[in-house]
């Protein structure tokens, strides 16, 4: 099985900061690597698939960068409704696995 | 609208059973892998269970094998999520999700791309 590794596991940030966050595999996944933001108390949203492709709807302060066994997701200015948990997972194995998630709360 | 809409969980004993359901809308349900995902209370998410468009293949995480099955009604645009010897372990929100497939470069690539609000299982005597 993948393993996918997520640092950090929290992270305290103000509006208007540019924040990374990071997601190591456990075995190279090429570009199968997507991000998802979830809430309290609500479904997971994807934000980005492929490693880099902006899910429709998703604002541009999102990116995502990486191939093989290292991946970011960075926020280039944070707002408000950014402060949620982030997640990575992959698509290569028929059996998807997510990183443990990384919160992202307010300083 | 896209929708999925889960229902089916509840309070149940250990070594109980429940079947989850999942209402497809908005697209064409069988054209499309789906997959259970869950959450225990305060944790990250875990992905139990995966069925092929067709119904004709399906996968499951260690943690769950032998003891749920997955399986879908194209007929009803419906899945389901059969659980059996229910253990302390598998109370979480069980969210199903839709694996959109996304074309980029020269390659395909896949995603959950919609998911349902979630339905609680809690597994306590």
């Amino acid at each position: 099985d993948i393993q996918m590794t997520q640092s950090p596991s929290s992270l305290s940030a103000s509006v208007g900061d540019r924040v990374t966050i990071t997601c190591r595999a456990s075995q190279s996944i090429s570009s199968y690597l997507n991000w998802y933001q979830q809430k309290p108390g609500k479904a997971p949203k994807l934000l980005i698939y492929a490693a880099s492709s902006l899910q429709s709807g998703v604002p541009s302060r999102f990116s995502g960068s990486g191939s093989g066994t290292d991946f970011t997701l960075t926020i280039s200015s944070l707002q408000p409704e950014d402060f949620a948990t982030y997640y990575c997972q992959q698509s290569y194995s028929t059996l998807p696995s997510f990183g443990q998630g990384t919160k992202l709360e307010i300083k | 609208e896209v929708q999925l809409v889960e229902s089916g969980g509840g309070l149940v004993q250990p070594g109980g059973s429940l079947r989850l359901s999942c209402a497809a809308s908005g697209f064409t349900f069988s054209s499309y892998a789906m997959s259970w995902v869950r959450q225990a209370p305060g944790k990250g998410l875990e992905w139990v269970s995966a069925i092929s468009g067709s119904g004709g293949s399906t996968y499951y995480a260690d943690s769950v094998k032998g003891r749920f099955t997955i399986s879908r009604d194209n007929s009803k645009n419906t899945l389901y999520l059969q659980m059996n010897s229910l253990r302390a372990e598998d109370t979480a929100v069980y969210y199903c999700a839709k694996w959109g497939v996304y074309y980029y470069g020269s390659g395909s690539y896949e995603a959950f791309d919609i998911w349902g609000q979630g339905t609680m299982v809690t597994v306590s005597s």
